[in-house]
């Protein structure tokens, strides 16, 4: 099992429409997620970084973090041709200065 | 947001030379800093975590000999790579967390294409 899991899409939107994206992680001591955009033959750069349970929205971005169910989505709200990119999920298992952990990704696909 | 600096930003070199690639924070001081790969259509993989005044730590499978890291300043890391081979060809991307307000975030450099003839 990896230890972070996304489902590698691609994942395609009409624009206007919202993208959920998914990600699940298998160390239940993990603390930190983040949300990260790469765009391709870019570095990723940050989306979106949650901490607790529950939802955080940031513009038309929301994440929503379950650690019971170690589980952590982005929704991507009226989704715009810019927004395709791949979506990495990490995952910070230690306290706060440990490595990131990236899942596979998520290829999203906004078509106009 | 912190700016981490990486150059060269592309390099093509023979096979058999080496390569250094430099990691600058531009605005903040950092102690930590880490190294990844990310091979075409793969997510981004930990090589090391660079340390300022001590040794990296290597994640288990990178030769530490062949990747060379050197942390010498607090706002400074080197990854070279040493007789380099085709299969060495990747995008090498840095990133570092902010000393000493660190928010659980990581900021990285732009990255560096290695191609290795």
């Amino acid at each position: 099992q990896k230890e972070v899991e996304q489902n590698s899409g691609p994942l395609s939107v009409p624009e206007g429409a919202i993208a959920s994206l998914n990600c699940t992680y298998s160390d239940r001591g993990s603390q930190s997620f983040f949300w990260y955009r790469q765009y391709s033959g870019k570095s990723p750069e940050l989306i979106m970084s949650i901490y607790s349970n529950g939802d955080k929205e940031d513009g038309r971005f929301t994440a929503q973090l379950n650690k019971a169910s170690q589980y952590v989505s982005l929704l991507i709200r009226d989704s715009q041709p810019s927004d395709s990119a791949t979506y990495l999920c990490a995952v910070n298992k230690g306290a706060a200065g440990n490595k990131l952990t990236f899942g596979g990704g998520t290829r999203v696909l906004v078509k106009p | 947001g912190a700016v981490v600096s990486q150059h060269p930003s592309w390099v093509i070199c023979k096979s058999g030379t080496s390569v250094k690639i430099e990691c600058r924070s531009l605005d903040f001081q950092a102690t930590t800093m880490f190294w990844y790969r990310q091979f075409p259509k793969q997510s981004l993989m930990l090589m090391a975590t660079s340390n300022e005044g001590s040794k990296a730590t290597y994640e288990q499978g990178v030769e530490k000999d062949k990747f060379l890291i050197n942390h010498a300043s607090l706002t400074l890391s080197t990854l070279t790579v040493t007789s380099a081979h085709p299969e060495d060809s990747s995008f090498y991307i840095c990133s570092a967390k902010e000393d000493p307000l660190y928010t659980g975030e990581l900021f990285f450099g732009e990255g560096s294409r290695l191609t290795v003839l």
